[in-house]
C-alpha cells in the first residue's frame, strides 16, 4: 500500500520561502512509471497543479507558469521523498497543499495516492 | 477563473440520475482525455474517471464519464446521500503544459 506523508510548517512569512516534503513508502521516488506532483487548493483559486518530477533514465522537472519562477521541485532518493520549494511567497499562495502521485503505466494518468494535505498560511 | 469551466452547483435526488459537465478548449480536452475527481469534506480529490471513460477499480459503476469535443462529463446513477461531495474536471492543457482544473462543482442530494 502506498502512502505519502506530508511535513513542513503551515505559517511562512510574506517574501520567505514555503518548503514542504513529501515521503513516500510503499513505492519509490526513482519508479520510472510514475510522476511526483505538487498540487494545491484554495478558496480564491481552486485546483492548482503546481509542477511534478519523475525519472525516465534522468530526472524530469515540469513547472506550472503560473509558478515557474519561483517553484522549485526535487527528489531525495536517499529519504525516498520529494520536495517542494515556493520562494518570494504572498498571501495569494495561502492554500491547502497536495503532493499526489500519477501512476503512468501504460500510458494512463491515474492520481491515485494522495498525501494529506498541508494548510500553508501566508502571514506575517 | 478556471481553465476549464464547470457549474459550481448541482443536485438530485436520492436514486436520480445527475449529470456535471465541463468545457474546455482545443488545447486541453479538444486533444486530450478528461478527467474527474470527487472531494468529500476535508478530504484530498479522489479520482473517479480517467481517459475519459475509465474507472479506477473500486470506483461504482455507477460513476460514467463520457466526452463530446472540446467538453467531458461525468454521470451519476442512483444517487445517494454519500456522493454530496465537490466534484472536479481536469485535463493536460497542450498550450500550457501542464494540468488544467474545472473550478468545481457542489453536488447537493436533496
Amino acid at each position: 500500500q502506498v502512502q505519502l506523508q506530508q511535513s513542513g510548517p503551515g505559517l511562512v512569512k510574506p517574501s520567505q520561502s514555503l518548503s514542504l516534503t513529501c515521503a513516500i513508502s510503499g513505492d519509490s521516488v526513482s519508479n520510472s512509471n510514475v510522476v511526483w506532483n505538487w498540487i494545491r487548493q484554495s478558496p480564491s483559486r481552486g485546483l492548482e497543479w503546481l509542477g511534478r518530477t519523475y525519472y525516465r533514465s534522468e530526472w524530469n522537472r515540469d513547472y506550472a507558469v503560473s509558478v515557474k519562477s519561483r517553484i522549485t521541485i526535487n527528489p531525495d532518493t536517499s529519504k525516498n521523498q520529494f520536495s517542494l520549494q515556493l520562494n518570494s511567497v504572498t498571501p495569494e499562495d495561502t492554500a491547502v497543499y497536495y503532493c499526489a502521485r500519477d501512476n503512468n503505466v501504460r500510458g494512463n494518468h491515474i492520481f491515485d495516492y494522495w498525501g494529506q494535505g498541508t494548510l500553508v498560511t501566508v502571514s506575517s | 477563473q478556471s481553465v476549464l469551466t464547470q457549474p459550481p452547483s448541482a443536485s438530485g435526488t436520492p436514486g436520480q440520475r445527475v449529470t456535471i459537465s465541463c468545457s474546455g478548449s482545443s488545447s486541453n480536452i479538444g486533444i486530450n482525455s478528461g478527467y474527474w475527481f470527487q472531494q468529500l469534506p476535508g478530504t484530498a480529490p479522489k479520482l473517479l474517471i480517467y481517459r475519459d471513460i475509465q474507472r479506477p477499480s473500486g470506483v461504482p459503476d455507477r460513476f460514467s464519464g463520457s466526452k463530446s469535443d472540446t467538453s467531458t462529463s461525468l454521470a451519476i446513477s442512483g444517487l445517494t446521500s454519500e456522493d454530496e461531495a465537490d466534484y472536479y474536471c481536469a485535463a493536460w492543457d497542450d498550450s500550457v503544459a501542464g494540468w488544467v482544473f474545472g473550478g468545481g462543482t457542489k453536488l447537493t442530494v436533496v
